[in-house]
């Protein structure tokens, strides 16, 4: 199975400041990427489908990039409901993994 | 609007079952493919399940292969997970997710999730 590993853990940032959270996997996923977004006692809601593409009614400053083992996700300028946890989840392979996490807190 | 409420969540004993519904609204249930994910209280997701669009292919994650059955009435536009010989290690809030269409793959729609509990 693919092992997705997210770093870091734990982003401390303020509002306004970039964030970029990276996630690469232990084999190749193409370009099979997703990223989601998680807030306290709230079903994760899907950001980033194929690696970059925003899902509906994401906003701009959700960006996703990479291929093959390495991708990171970037949150342009840092909005109050931004602080959350972010997973990353590949398709490629059999069976679907998720990251463990990328928890951005508030600094 | 796209909706999936799940329900049938609860807590039970050791060896026991339990089965959880999701309804699904909002859109053409029966020409998505469905799956269930899992996360544990206080951890991260896990896939458990899939079926396509028809119900003519699952699948299932190694942990509860065997136990778990998936499956899916397009009539009623619910998809169904049974959990059989439940143990303490299942326990965990349990999503109903909508598969994107290929050729874009991803989980696009996310119920509310059910609460299991497994427990003496």
């Amino acid at each position: 199975e693919i092992v997705l590993t997210q770093s870091p853990a734990t982003l401390s940032l303020s509002p306004g400041e970039r964030a970029t959270l990276s996630c690469r996997a232990s084999q190749s996923v193409r370009g099979l990427l997703a990223w989601y977004q998680q807030r306290p006692g709230q079903a994760p809601r899907l950001l980033i489908y194929d690696a970059s593409t925003r899902a509906t009614g994401i906003p701009a400053r959700f960006s996703g990039s990479g291929s093959g083992t390495d991708f990171t996700l970037t949150i342009s300028s840092l909005e109050p409901e931004d602080f959350a946890i972010y997973y990353c989840h590949q398709r490629s392979n059999w069976p679907d993994t998720f990251g463990g996490g990328t928890k951005v807190e508030i600094k | 609007q796209v909706q999936l409420v799940e329900s049938g969540g609860g807590v039970v004993q050791p060896g026991r079952s339990l089965t959880l519904s999701c309804v699904a609204s909002g859109f053409s249930f029966s020409r998505y493919g469905m799956q269930w994910v899992r996360q544990p209280p206080g951890k991260g997701l896990e896939w458990v399940s899939l079926i396509w669009f028809d119900g003519s292919d699952r699948n299932y994650a190694d942990s509860v292969k065997g136990r778990f059955t998936i499956s899916r009435d397009n009539s009623k536009n619910t998809l169904y997970l049974q959990m059989n010989n439940l143990r303490v290690e299942d326990t965990a809030v349990y999503y109903c997710v909508r598969d994107m269409i290929a050729p874009n793959y991803g989980f696009d729609y996310w119920g509310q999730g059910a609460l299991v509990t497994v427990s003496s």
